[in-house]
């Protein structure tokens, strides 16, 4: 495989429900992220890793909490969540450095809360 | 605040004609800027970046224009085709050791055959 893959593409999970989304990249990056898109709102950035360690947590609620267990995998796992939740999470890998900001992003899981 | 900002949310142009997607920025931080384009059911491509020392950068049929004064940019697609049609996002990164990158909310660009 290659690229950024992101599993499962679809999720639909009730309010009180834990569920995890996964990552993986195969690109030999040494920088993770998650970002969500919602409708007509710009791609916010989530988390950030680098080398493993988190280095950028941008104010999310603590029903969302990451894990990067190695370089190549990232989770975000998901509990008690809202229906205002609902978007498109977006996992991406980079170099770490020399960088241009250049982002490589797996396809995306779409999460339905209800 | 949003720190990245395009004020088109769509735009229809012939094919083969010049699209021009518009892109302003706030934060003078930001030392590169980048598009990408983002088809349904995928995850953003990288599409073209642009340093902030320089004011254009041209791969094949596609250009970005940077005015730093103006704190904007412009990608230009000449000639417009229709695998063209898509969402292009604007994004800066301010690259001081780690990245963050701030991204736009997107322009859908609709390429009419």
């Amino acid at each position: 495989e290659t690229g950024v893959t992101q599993t499962p593409r679809h999720l639909v999970m009730g309010m009180t429900n834990k569920k995890s989304l996964k990552c993986e990249q195969h690109l030999g990056h040494n920088a993770m992220y998650w970002y969500k898109q919602s409708a007509k709102k710009p791609l916010e950035l989530m988390f950030v890793y680098n080398f493993k360690e988190q280095t950028e947590n941008n104010s999310v609620p603590s029903r969302f909490s990451p894990e990067c267990p190695n370089s190549s995998h990232l989770f975000l796992h998901l509990h008690t969540l809202q229906p205002e939740d609902s978007a498109l999470y977006l996992c991406a890998s980079s170099q770490v450095w020399p960088s241009n900001g250049e982002l490589f992003f797996g396809e995306g899981s779409r999460l339905t809360v209800l | 605040d949003q720190q990245v900002k395009q004020n088109s949310p769509s735009l229809s142009v012939q094919e083969g004609r010049i699209s021009i997607l518009n892109c302003d920025y706030t934060n003078s931080m930001f030392d590169y800027f980048l598009w990408y384009k983002k088809y349904p059911a995928e995850g953003p491509t990288f599409l073209i970046s642009i340093s902030s020392i320089k004011d254009k950068n041209e791969d094949g049929r596609f250009t970005v224009f940077l005015n730093k004064s103006a704190k904007h940019l412009s990608l230009h697609i000449v000639p417009s085709q229709p695998g063209d049609s898509a969402v292009y996002f604007c994004a800066a990164s301010d690259s001081g050791g780690y990245q963050k990158v701030t991204f736009g909310t997107g322009t859908k660009l609709q390429v009419i055959p």
